[in-house]
C-alpha cells in the first residue's frame, strides 16, 4: 500500500532551536514536496525536490532548507526556528496518479 | 505562474442534497487539475484528476468534476451528499514542471 510517512506527528520547540522534520516514501517516487498549512491560507509550497540533491525553492522558502540524500527521504530543516513558523507541515510524493500526502507534522514554536 | 481560486470559503447543504464546489485557475500551458479532500486533523486525500480527454471525470465516493477550458474552471460535484462528506476540499493545479499549487479550500458542511 502506497504511503508517505512523516515524523514526528507533533513537535514543540523553543524559538531559536533547530528543527528537523522527516518524510519518507517507499515507492521510489522522484518528485517530493514540502508544504505548510495555516488557517485560511491553504497549502503553501516551501520546496520541491525532483530527485536526490535536485531541489528547488517553492513559493515561501525563506527560513527553510531541505535535504534529499536518498530518493526515499526528504527532510525539512528550520535553522533557528521562529514563532511564525508554527504551522502544520505536509510532505507529499508524486505518484503516476497524483501527489500522495503524509498525515502532517504539527509544529509549535514557543 | 499558476493561480487557483476557490470562490466559496464555506458551503452548507443538507444530507441528500446535491453540491457543486467551484474552482477556477489561470495558467498558460498544459496542466493537471485535481481535487483533494481533507478531514480534520488529517492529510489530503486524492479525489480525482483531469489532464486531457473527456472533460467530465469520475472520482471516489460519487464525486465528479468537469473541466471547462473556456471558463478556466474545474468544478467538483456530487449528486447526493452524506454527512461524512463534511470536510475541506482543495482544488489544485500541477504544471509539467511538477509545481503543485492549491486553492485556499472550501469547507463543506453537511447537515443531517
Amino acid at each position: 500500500d502506497m504511503k508517505v510517512t512523516q515524523m514526528p506527528r507533533y513537535l514543540i520547540k523553543r524559538m531559536g532551536e533547530n528543527v528537523l522534520l522527516e518524510c519518507g516514501q517507499d515507492m521510489s517516487h522522484e518528485t517530493m514536496y514540502w508544504y505548510r498549512q495555516d488557517p485560511g491560507l491553504g497549502l503553501q509550497l516551501i520546496y520541491i525536490s525532483y530527485d536526490v540533491d535536485s531541489n528547488s525553492e517553492g513559493d515561501i522558502p525563506k527560513g527553510y532548507r531541505v535535504s534529499r540524500k536518498k530518493r526515499e527521504h526528504f527532510s525539512l530543516i528550520l535553522d533557528s526556528a521562529k514563532t511564525n513558523q508554527t504551522s502544520v507541515y505536509f510532505c507529499a510524493s508524486l505518484s503516476r496518479q497524483a501527489p500522495l500526502f503524509g498525515e502532517g507534522t504539527r509544529l509549535s514554536v514557543l | 505562474t499558476q493561480t487557483v481560486s476557490q470562490s466559496d470559503a464555506h458551503v452548507t447543504v443538507f444530507e441528500g442534497d446535491s453540491v457543486e464546489l467551484r474552482c477556477n485557475y489561470s495558467y498558460g500551458g498544459s496542466i493537471y487539475l485535481s481535487w483533494y479532500i481533507q478531514h480534520h486533523g488529517h492529510g489530503l486525500q486524492f479525489l480525482l484528476k483531469y489532464y486531457s480527454g473527456n472533460p467530465v471525470v469520475q472520482g471516489v465516493n460519487g464525486f465528479e468534476a468537469e473541466f471547462s477550458k473556456s471558463d478556466s474552471s474545474f468544478h467538483l460535484r456530487k449528486a447526493s451528499v452524506h454527512w461524512s462528506d463534511s470536510a475541506v476540499y482543495f482544488c489544485a493545479v500541477r504544471t509539467n514542471t511538477g509545481k503543485l499549487t492549491f486553492g485556499d479550500g472550501t469547507v463543506l458542511t453537511v447537515k443531517p
